[in-house]
């Protein structure tokens, strides 16, 4: 595909339960970034990956949330005994390089909601 | 605590009216973008400034980053009812990862 595809695109789940939310990025694109969104906010840094190493995992808000990338392609940002706040938009860009200016494209999101 | 302050986080306007979103900051950033989002989809760049003082222009929108490249600002002369949207800007520093401020939403009304 041509763009940043995300899935699924919506996800409901109970309290206490895991989730796995998906990011394919643009063929190529060796940085990928995943985002928090509340609704109508700005977005909430949460992790980035040159390839498929982590240098800034600074935004993960607790040691519920973790990601990985393999294959410097697919990523996967799973989070462990989801909790009410942990409902959002959660969206994944990738941009061709790990600089300042670059464009990030982004997927069109997941909406994680938590019963 | 929040980096980039964008204001005004809601603004409402009849067609034709101007306006103006300001985004500042304390810090300094390499770049800074602005990203326009629609319901349902991912933020879609509309520019990105890197140069203190500098000035682009998008058809009806006007951006400037300031001088000390610490704050930026969206003009938009006569908006149209298809402006309507989530308006973000993001400060980017060299690492790649963009701090975003927290949106302006505007609906312009036919």
């Amino acid at each position: 595909g041509a763009g940043v595809s995300q899935s699924p695109s919506n996800k409901v789940t109970e309290k206490g339960k895991d989730v796995e939310l998906r990011c394919d990025p643009i063929s190529g694109h060796t940085a990928l970034y995943w985002y928090r969104q509340s609704l109508g906010q700005g977005l909430e840094f949460l992790i980035y990956f040159q390839g498929n190493s982590a240098p800034d995992k600074s935004g993960l808000p607790s040691d519920r949330f973790s990601a990985e990338r393999t294959g410097g392609s697919v990523s996967t940002l799973t989070i462990q005994r989801t909790q009410q706040e942990d409902s959002a938009v959660y969206l994944c860009a990738s941009s061709p390089r790990r600089t300042s200016g670059d464009t990030q494209y982004f997927g069109p999101g997941t909406r994680l909601t938590v019963l | 605590t929040q980096l980039l302050e964008q204001s005004p986080q809601f603004l409402s306007i009849q067609e034709g009216e101007n306006l103006t979103v300001y985004c500042n900051s304390s810090s300094v950033f390499s770049s800074l973008q602005w990203y326009r989002q629609e319901p349902g989809e991912g933020p879609v760049l509309l520019v990105t400034v890197v140069t203190g003082g500098e000035v682009k222009k998008l058809k009806r929108l006007t951006f400037q980053f300031g001088d000390a490249r610490k704050d930026s600002s969206l003009h938009i002369t006569a908006a149209q009812p298809g402006d309507t949207g989530l308006y973000l800007c993001a400060g980017g520093r060299n690492t790649g990862k963009l701090i975003f401020g927290q949106g302006t939403t505007l609906q312009v009304k036919p």
